[in-house]
């Protein structure tokens, strides 16, 4: 079993859609939350932390469950520019710093 | 700010072949970072260096792979030899360490061994 459990989609949305991304850590030392976007054949790129307290930036919300071990991320009102796909990365402070990506989800948006 | 710099960006070899990949980080950033990624994967890590110390390599196949960071700047990752399952992309990326870990990635390597 991976460390970092995500659903690779992909999910065909349109645009305006409202699209959920779930992901699932198994190591209970994990203390930083992330997503990443990466768009095809590009880098990854950080798209935004995830606190305990959940927290927004504009179309994108991500949330935190430490007891489940579940992170999510919720774009609203999607635009053909998110196309990409979407990586759920923990970090084990027990590894100082050492990020474990998920698989990632990669999700398509239709005109 | 320039980013991360990654050089060559494409290198198709024959298997056997010795191959060697270089990055640069971001200007200050002592924590440098090599990852492997597989075609519908994340990331791996392959090596972590704080300045010029490699401070965990428990993921790189010593028998064939090998990175230095002499001065605590640019670095090195090299394969030698190149195996047809080395095929991927080679991403390196810095940070400027702790308590910061965001990362910021390079474009990658992306290598091809026929």
């Amino acid at each position: 079993r991976k460390e970092v459990e995500q659903d690779p989609g992909p999910f065909n949305v349109p645009e305006g859609a409202t699209v959920a991304f779930n992901c699932t850590y198994s190591n209970s030392a994990s203390q930083s939350f992330f997503w990443y976007r990466q768009d095809c054949r590009k880098e990854p790129k950080l798209l935004m932390s995830v606190y305990s307290s959940g927290n927004e930036d504009g179309r994108f919300t991500a949330q935190l469950n430490r007891a489940s071990q579940y992170i999510s991320l919720l774009i609203r009102d999607s635009k053909l520019s998110d196309s990409a796909t979407y990586l759920c990365v923990v970090n084990r402070m027990d590894s100082s710093y050492k990020l474990i990506f998920g698989s990632g989800t990669r999700l398509l948006v239709r005109p | 700010e320039a980013g991360v710099v990654q050089s060559p960006r494409y290198k198709i070899i024959e298997k056997k072949q010795p191959v060697a990949f270089w990055c640069n980080p971001i200007s200050g950033h002592n924590t440098l970072y090599w990852y492997l990624q597989n075609l519908g994967q994340g990331p791996e890590l392959l090596i972590r260096y704080e300045n010029e110390e490699a401070v965990d390599d428990s993921q790189l196949p010593k028998d064939r792979f090998s990175a230095e960071r002499l001065k605590g700047v640019d670095s090195t990752l090299k394969i030698q030899p190149a195996e047809l399952g080395d095929s991927a992309v080679y991403l390196c990326a810095s940070s400027p360490g702790p308590p910061t870990d965001t990362q910021y990635f390079g474009p990658g390597t992306r290598l091809t061994v026929l």
